[in-house]
C-alpha cells in the first residue's frame, strides 16, 4: 500500500502572504508526481506533472519542486490571493503503475 | 472545447437498486480513469480504461462494480445492488496519452446517495 502524506492538513493565511505545503511519498520506484488544485463544487484542476528529480515548475504565482531521492515535493504560492483558496492535492505514481495514489490534501484559506 | 462531462451530477438510489454513472471524456482523449471519494476520505483510484479495454481495475471492488468504455459513447461505471456504503462522489478523468506521467482532466463528479 502506497502512503502519500500531505501537510499541513489546513492552512489559513492573509492576503499577500507567501505559503508552502509538503507532499511526502515513497522514495523508491518513483514514476510521476501530480499537483492538483480543487475548489469547492468544482473539478480538480491539474497544476503540474513532475517526473524528474530536481524538477522545478512554475505557473504564475504557484511553483513546485521535486526531490525523488528523499520522497517529497513542495508547492509554493507567492503573494496569496483570496482566489487561491482551495484544496491542493498531490498524487503519486510508482514504477509502471497505471494509477495515481492521492494524498488527502491541504486546505488553504486566504482572507483579506 | 468541452471538458470532461459526467452525468448525472446527483443520483439517489434505494438499497438494492442499480446505479449507472456516465463519463464523456474530452474530445480526442481515449484514456479514462474512475476515482471514488468516500465521505471524509481522499480520492481513491478505481479503474483505468482505454477504448474497449480495461487496463487496470485493481481499485475496483470485486463484486457489484463494473466499468466499460465502448468504441462509441461514454464510459459507464455500473454499481449493482447498491448499499449505503456506496454513497460517495465518483469522479472520472481523461487523458490524451497513456501513462500516469500525463495530465489528467477531471469531470465535476457524480454524487451518489443510497437511501
Amino acid at each position: 500500500i502506497l502512503n502519500v502524506e500531505q501537510s499541513p492538513q489546513s492552512l489559513h493565511v492573509q492576503e499577500g502572504d507567501s505559503t508552502n505545503f509538503t507532499c511526502s511519498f515513497p522514495s523508491s520506484n518513483f514514476y510521476a508526481l501530480h499537483w492538483y488544485r480543487w475548489e469547492t463544487a468544482k473539478s480538480p484542476e491539474a497544476l503540474f506533472v513532475m517526473t524528474l528529480n530536481g524538477d522545478e515548475k512554475k505557473k504564475g504565482r504557484i511553483s513546485a519542486t521535486l526531490n525523488t531521492k528523499e520522497g517529497y515535493s513542495y508547492l509554493y504560492i507567492k503573494g496569496s490571493q483570496p482566489e487561491d483558496s482551495a484544496t491542493y492535492l498531490c498524487a503519486f505514481a510508482a514504477g509502471t503503475a497505471s494509477k495515481l495514489t492521492f494524498g488527502t490534501g491541504t486546505r488553504l484559506q486566504v482572507t483579506l | 472545447n468541452a471538458g470532461v462531462m459526467q452525468n448525472p451530477r446527483h443520483l439517489v438510489r434505494r438499497r438494492g437498486q442499480e446505479a449507472r454513472l456516465r463519463c464523456s471524456p474530452m474530445k480526442g482523449h481515449s484514456h479514462v480513469y474512475w476515482y471514488r471519494q468516500l465521505p471524509e476520505e481522499g480520492l481513491k483510484f478505481m479503474v483505468y480504461l482505454q477504448k474497449e479495454n480495461i487496463i487496470d481495475e485493481s481499485g475496483m471492488p470485486k463484486e457489484r462494480f463494473s466499468a466499460e468504455f465502448p468504441k462509441e459513447g461514454p464510459s459507464i461505471l455500473r454499481i449493482q445492488q447498491v448499499v449505503r456504503g456506496d454513497s460517495a462522489a465518483y469522479f472520472c478523468a481523461s487523458s490524451v496519452l497513456a501513462g500516469v506521467n500525463n495530465e489528467q482532466f477531471f469531470g465535476p463528479g457524480t454524487r451518489l446517495t443510497v437511501l
